[in-house]
C-alpha cells in the first residue's frame, strides 16, 4: 500500500466553482502534513502546512483528521491561475522523511 | 536568502557518458534530497542525504546511480553510464532539521540522453 493516496483527476471545474481534494495517508506515525503545487515542467512549491485546528490562507483551506487519516484542499472561487496539480505531502517515519503523493491534476475553465 | 540552486537546468549526454548533476541547498538548510520524475508522472524519492551521511537511499537504483553531499560544496547527483530510461527531470530539494520543518525544492535539472 502506498504512504500517500491521492485522486489523480484530472478535476475539470469553472471558474469561480469550489473544489476540494482529499488525500489519506497509511502511516499513522506521521508528524507533519503540506500541500504543495506544480505546475507543468516546474518544480513543486509549498501552497500551506497543514494543522490538527485546520487552518486558511485567503481562498485555502486546509483541514487534518489524524483519526481517519486524511487531509483535504478546499479552493473556493476557483481562478484560472489555480489550474496545477496539488500534490499532499506528510513528513515522518522511518529518517523522518517526506513522502509524495502522486499528485491532484485540477483544470479550471473560463 | 537565495532558494536552492541546481545546475546545469538542461544537461543533453549520450548513451554510455557519465551526468553529474549538482544541488546547493538554502542557507542553514543541512537535509538534501533528491527526487526524479519522468513526464506525465509523479515524483520518485531517491535519496536524502544530510552533510557526509546518506540517510536514506532506498529509492536509488542499484547500480549508476550515487549521490554525494560533502561537509564542503554542493550536493552532487551522479549517473554512470546514462541510458535513455534515465532521461528526466531531476530536481532536489533541502530542508532545516527540525520535526515540523518542511522542503524547498531547487527548479530541477531537465537530462536527455540521446
Amino acid at each position: 500500500r502506498k504512504e500517500v493516496e491521492q485522486d489523480p483527476g484530472p478535476f475539470n471545474v469553472p471558474e469561480g466553482a469550489t473544489v476540494a481534494f482529499n488525500c489519506t495517508y497509511s502511516n499513522s506515525a506521521s508528524q507533519s502534513f503540506f500541500w504543495y503545487r506544480q505546475d507543468c515542467r516546474k518544480e513543486p512549491k509549498l501552497l500551506m502546512s497543514v494543522y490538527s485546528s485546520g487552518n486558511e490562507d485567503g481562498r485555502f483551506t486546509a483541514q487534518l483528521n489524524r483519526a481517519s487519516q486524511y487531509i483535504s484542499l478546499l479552493i473556493r472561487d476557483s481562478k484560472l491561475s489555480d489550474s496545477a496539480t496539488y500534490l499532499c505531502v506528510l513528513k515522518g517515519g522511518n529518517f523522518n522523511k517526506f513522502y509524495f503523493g502522486s499528485g491532484t491534476k485540477l483544470n479550471v475553465k473560463p | 536568502n537565495a532558494g536552492v540552486m541546481q545546475n546545469p537546468r538542461h544537461l543533453v549526454r549520450r548513451r554510455g557518458q557519465e551526468a553529474r548533476l549538482r544541488c546547493s541547498p538554502m542557507k542553514g538548510h543541512s537535509h538534501v534530497y533528491w527526487y526524479r520524475q519522468l513526464p506525465e508522472e509523479g515524483l520518485k524519492f531517491m535519496v536524502y542525504l544530510q552533510k557526509e551521511n546518506i540517510i536514506d537511499e532506498s529509492g536509488m537504483p542499484k547500480e549508476r546511480f550515487s549521490a554525494e553531499f560533502p561537509k564542503e560544496g554542493p550536493s552532487i547527483l551522479r549517473i554512470q553510464q546514462v541510458v535513455r530510461g534515465d532521461s528526466a527531470a531531476y530536481f532536489c530539494a533541502s530542508s532545516p532539521p527540525g520535526l515540523g520543518e518542511t522542503q524547498y525544492f531547487g527548479p530541477g535539472t531537465r537530462l536527455l540522453v540521446l
